[in-house]
Parts: C-alpha cells; sequence; structure tokens
C-alpha cells in the first residue's frame, strides 16, 4: 500500500498569504497525484489531478507540482473562501489511498 | 449538470447490513468507473471501492473485502453498496463519487452529498 503523508498537519495563515502544502508518498506515484479541498459539511472537491492538471473550475491561485515522491499544493495569495482541508490522493496503485489532510486555518 | 445523491444511511447495530444506493443524473453513467469514498467523524477520507463501467471488475479497501459489495444498475443509473457484518468501525459518512471513463482508476469527481452510517448498540 503506497503512504501518503501530508505536513504540516495545521497552516495557520492570513488572507493574502501563500500556502505551500506537502505530500510526500512511500514509493514513486508517477504524476498519478490530486488534491482535493474540503471545506465543513461539504463533500471534498477535486482542485488539481496528474500532479498538476487544475480541475473544471478551480482558479489559477491553485498549483500542483511534483513527480515520484515529493508533490506540492501551492495557493499563491489566500482568499477566505481557501480555509479548508486539502487532501491528497494517489492513483497509482491499488488500494487508492488518500494522505491524512491539512487544515489551513485563518491566522 | 452532473449530479450524485447518495440514500440509505442511517442507524444499525452491531454485524447488521446495509445497502447505500448512489443515483446518478446529468452524464452518461455507464462510460465512467464509479467509488464509494468513506469518511469517520472528525478523520480523513478513506477509499472503499471501485467498480468498472460494466460492473466487471471490482476492487475494495483490504478492511471491507468479503463484508461489502460494490454494484451497478447501468440501466437505473444507479450504484450500491451492500455492507454486511457492519462494525462500530464502519461508522463514517461514505461518499459516492465519479471516477474516469479511461480504463484503471482516476480520480475522484464529483462527489455526492454524502450519507452517514452509524453502526451502534
Amino acid at each position: 500500500e503506497i503512504v501518503l503523508t501530508q505536513s504540516p498537519a495545521t497552516l495557520s495563515l492570513s488572507p493574502g498569504e501563500r500556502a505551500t502544502l506537502s505530500c510526500r508518498a512511500s514509493q514513486s506515484v508517477s504524476s498519478y497525484l490530486a488534491w482535493y479541498q474540503q471545506k465543513p459539511g461539504q463533500a471534498p472537491r477535486l482542485l488539481i489531478y496528474d500532479a498538476s492538471n487544475r480541475a473544471t473550475g478551480i482558479p489559477a491561485r491553485f498549483s500542483g507540482s511534483g513527480s515520484g515522491t515529493d508533490f506540492t499544493l501551492t495557493i499563491s495569495s489566500l482568499e477566505p473562501e481557501d480555509f479548508a482541508v486539502y487532501y491528497c490522493q494517489q492513483r497509482r496503485n491499488w488500494p487508492l489511498t488518500f494522505g491524512g489532510g491539512t487544515s489551513v486555518e485563518i491566522k | 449538470e452532473v449530479q450524485l445523491v447518495e440514500s440509505g444511511g442511517g442507524l444499525v447495530q452491531p454485524g447488521g447490513s446495509l445497502r447505500l444506493s448512489c443515483a446518478a443524473s446529468g452524464f452518461t453513467f455507464s462510460r465512467y468507473w464509479m467509488s464509494w469514498v468513506r469518511q469517520a467523524p472528525g478523520k480523513g477520507l478513506e477509499w472503499v471501492a471501485n467498480i468498472k463501467q460494466d460492473g466487471n471488475e471490482k476492487y475494495y479497501v483490504d478492511s471491507v473485502k468479503g463484508l461489502f459489495t460494490i454494484s451497478r444498475d447501468n440501466a437505473k443509473n444507479s450504484l450500491f453498496l451492500q455492507m454486511n457484518s457492519l462494525r462500530a468501525e464502519d461508522t463514517a459518512v461514505y461518499y459516492c463519487a465519479r471516477g474516469g471513463a479511461e480504463p484503471g482508476p482516476d480520480w475522484f469527481d464529483p462527489w455526492g452529498q454524502g450519507t452517514l452510517v452509524t453502526v451502534s448498540s
């Protein structure tokens, strides 16, 4: 099973600041990594797929990078609606696995 | 508009069974892999099961193998999850999610609103 480790667990930032979230895989997932955003009481939403491609309707302030075992989700300038929990997920191998999540909270 | 609507959740005793349904609309259901993903209260996301377009390939997380069965009815645009021998650790919100149209696993997009399953005596 591929284990995804996200860091930090919590990120405390102010609106307008840059957020950098990390996801590390226990073995290579090539570029088969996605990022999801989940707000309280809501279902997750796909943000980034195949490591660096924005999903439909996702603002350009969200970007993804990385390949192999190390990946980054960057939010260039936090908007109030971006404070949420973010999960990475791999589809390289079964079972499909998620990281433990990073909570981006208002400082 | 693509829409996924889950139903069938509720309170069940340990050892009991429950069948979840997911009604799909706004897309050609038979062209896509479909998935169930769950989230225990206050916890992260856990993939549960996937089913191929024609229903002939199914994959499960180890913890539910032999206990849960994923199925689909393409004529009725519906996805199902039969859950047997339920345990307290199966308590979660269960989400239905669409996969991809290509061979192999894909991303989950979009997701339904979820249905809560509570296993407790």
